[in-house]
């Protein structure tokens, strides 16, 4: 079975542009959730989908950040402009339940973003 | 709001030896501990988890106890193996959230042969 992937495994690019994260959840995974962790720091919650509803998006720092679910498949994370402090790594998790009964999150890779 | 406090590391150690990573929490009410894994080119995966006062979790040869009166949820290893080398995220969720979680900001952790 494929886990959660994540592309592009990571992106520089320079502020003011604009960059699309993608990211496949495990199959059958109606929870999908973003996190990021910017350099030195802890990774934090942005958002929640289920399916392709927003649940949560508390975390999300700013309105220069887009997600969506079209389809409750994938999901798509876009920083538009880019600014510097939005380097570092973002990782894409998912799960059958809210955090299921296990409280288990199955994580991806992450991309890591390089605002130059 | 929450928070997780654990040894940043890095961590080196000799194969066979003893591991500890220190990890702590401040939470409201009664939080569930985790300590998630980050093997080189892979995804955090789940190591292990308690959900409450006293629980011992346990994975891999991996344990970690919940200890309420010390709010404290340290990761102990007896024989650690290269296969080990890892960075180590210890976590939380609370406030009946299931997915939100609050980490820490990870331990790396070499194990030479």
């Amino acid at each position: 079975e494929a886990g959660v992937t994540q592309f592009p495994s990571h992106s520089v690019i320079e502020k003011g542009q604009t960059v699309t994260l993608r990211c496949d959840p495990i199959s059958g995974h109606d929870n999908l959730y973003w996190y990021r962790r910017v350099m030195g720091k802890e990774i934090k919650f942005l958002l929640h989908f289920v399916k392709e509803s927003k649940q949560d998006e508390s975390g999300m720092p700013n309105n220069r950040f887009l997600a969506e679910r079209t389809g409750g498949t994938y999901s798509t994370l876009k920083v538009q402009p880019a600014e510097l402090e939005d380097s570092g790594v973002y990782f894409c998790a998912s799960s059958q339940g809210r955090g299921g009964n296990t409280g288990e999150l199955f994580f991806g890779e992450g991309s890591r973003l390089t605002v130059l | 709001g929450d928070s997780v406090t654990q040894m940043e590391g890095p961590v080196t150690l000799s194969e066979e030896a003893f591991l500890t990573i220190n990890c702590t929490y401040t939470a409201t009410g009664y939080p569930s501990l985790f300590w998630y894994v980050q093997y080189p080119g892979e995804g955090l995966q789940l190591l292990l988890k308690a959900t409450k006062a006293d629980d011992k979790g346990s994975n891999k040869g991996f344990e970690a106890t919940y200890r309420k009166e010390t709010t404290s949820f340290h990761l102990e290893k007896g024989s650690v193996q290269v296969s080990d080398s890892a960075v180590y995220f210890c976590a939380l969720t609370s406030g009946g959230s299931n997915y939100k979680l609050t980490f820490g900001k990870g331990t790396l952790l070499t194990v030479n042969p």
